[in-house]
C-alpha cells in the first residue's frame, strides 16, 4: 500500500528555510494532489500547501508569500520550503495525500517529523 | 482564511453518543458538501474518518457519522467506546481552492 515519509533537518536556526521532502512509496506519485500539513506543539492542524504532480500548486493564503511546495516525479518525490522561519514555524509536518479527484480529502498521512526553529 | 469552530471539549461515557460541531462561513463549509473528519490520538498522524460531510472510508466503524446544516457540520459518534478517546478535527474545502481545519477537539471518555 502507499506510504509517506518525511525527511530533512529537525532544527532549523530563525530566518534561515526549513526544507523538508516526503518520499511516496507504494504507488506513484502521478494522478493525485500532494499536501503539506503542520501541527504547533498543542495544537491544531494548518493546511500549508498542495501540489499536483504536474506542477499546479496553491498554498495557504497566510504563509504563501514564504511557502514553496514542488515535485520530482523521477524520484517519486514531492518537497516543501519555507523562508524566513520563526520560533512560531516549530511543529510536525505532516505529509499528505489527497483522494483522487479531490484536493482537501486526505487519505493517506505520513508519521510527521518534529522541526524545531530555535539558535 | 480563519480557522473552521470547534468546541474545545467533549465528552461522554461508555455506550453514550457525542456530536462535535464545525461552524465554518458561506465560504466554506456552508457552500461546499466537503467537509472531512479526521481523528488523531496522542502522539500519532490523523486518520480520516468521513468525507464528503457523510461518507466512511473503508475499514472506519458505522458508529461515526455526519451531517451538515447550513454553515455547521457534524460529527456523531454513536455506542462510545474508549478507544474512541482522541482529538477530532474537521476540516472543508474553501471557495479559494484551498483546505481549512477547525482548531480541534478532545473527545474524553468518562
Amino acid at each position: 500500500q502507499v506510504q509517506l515519509q518525511e525527511s530533512g533537518p529537525g532544527l532549523v536556526k530563525p530566518s534561515e528555510t526549513l526544507s523538508l521532502t516526503c518520499t511516496v512509496s507504494g504507488g506513484s506519485i502521478r494522478s493525485y494532489y500532494w499536501s503539506w500539513i503542520r501541527q504547533p506543539p498543542g495544537k491544531g492542524l494548518e493546511w500549508i500547501g498542495y501540489i499536483y504532480y504536474s506542477g499546479s500548486t496553491n498554498y495557504n493564503p497566510s504563509l504563501k508569500s514564504r511557502v514553496t511546495v514542488s515535485a520530482d516525479t523521477s524520484k517519486n518525490q514531492f518537497s516543501l520550503k519555507l523562508t524566513s522561519v520563526t520560533a512560531a514555524d516549530t511543529a510536525v509536518y505532516y505529509c499528505a495525500r489527497a483522494t483522487v479527484v479531490t484536493t482537501d480529502t486526505f487519505d493517506i498521512w505520513g508519521q510527521g517529523t518534529v522541526v524545531t526553529v530555535s539558535s | 482564511q480563519s480557522a473552521l469552530t470547534q468546541p474545545p471539549s467533549v465528552s461522554g461515557s461508555p455506550g453514550q453518543s457525542v456530536t462535535i460541531s464545525c461552524t465554518g462561513t458561506s465560504s466554506d463549509v456552508g457552500s461546499y458538501n466537503r467537509v472531512s473528519w479526521y481523528q488523531q490520538p496522542p502522539g500519532t498522524a490523523p486518520q480520516l474518518m468521513i468525507y464528503e460531510v457523510t461518507y466512511r472510508p473503508s475499514g472506519v466503524p458505522n458508529r461515526f457519522s455526519g451531517s451538515k446544516s447550513g454553515n455547521t457540520a457534524s460529527l456523531t459518534i454513536s455506542g462510545l467506546q474508549a478507544e474512541d478517546e482522541a482529538d477530532y478535527y474537521c476540516s472543508s474545502y474553501t471557495s479559494s481552492n484551498t483546505v481549512v481545519f477547525g482548531g480541534g477537539t478532545k473527545l474524553t471518555v468518562l
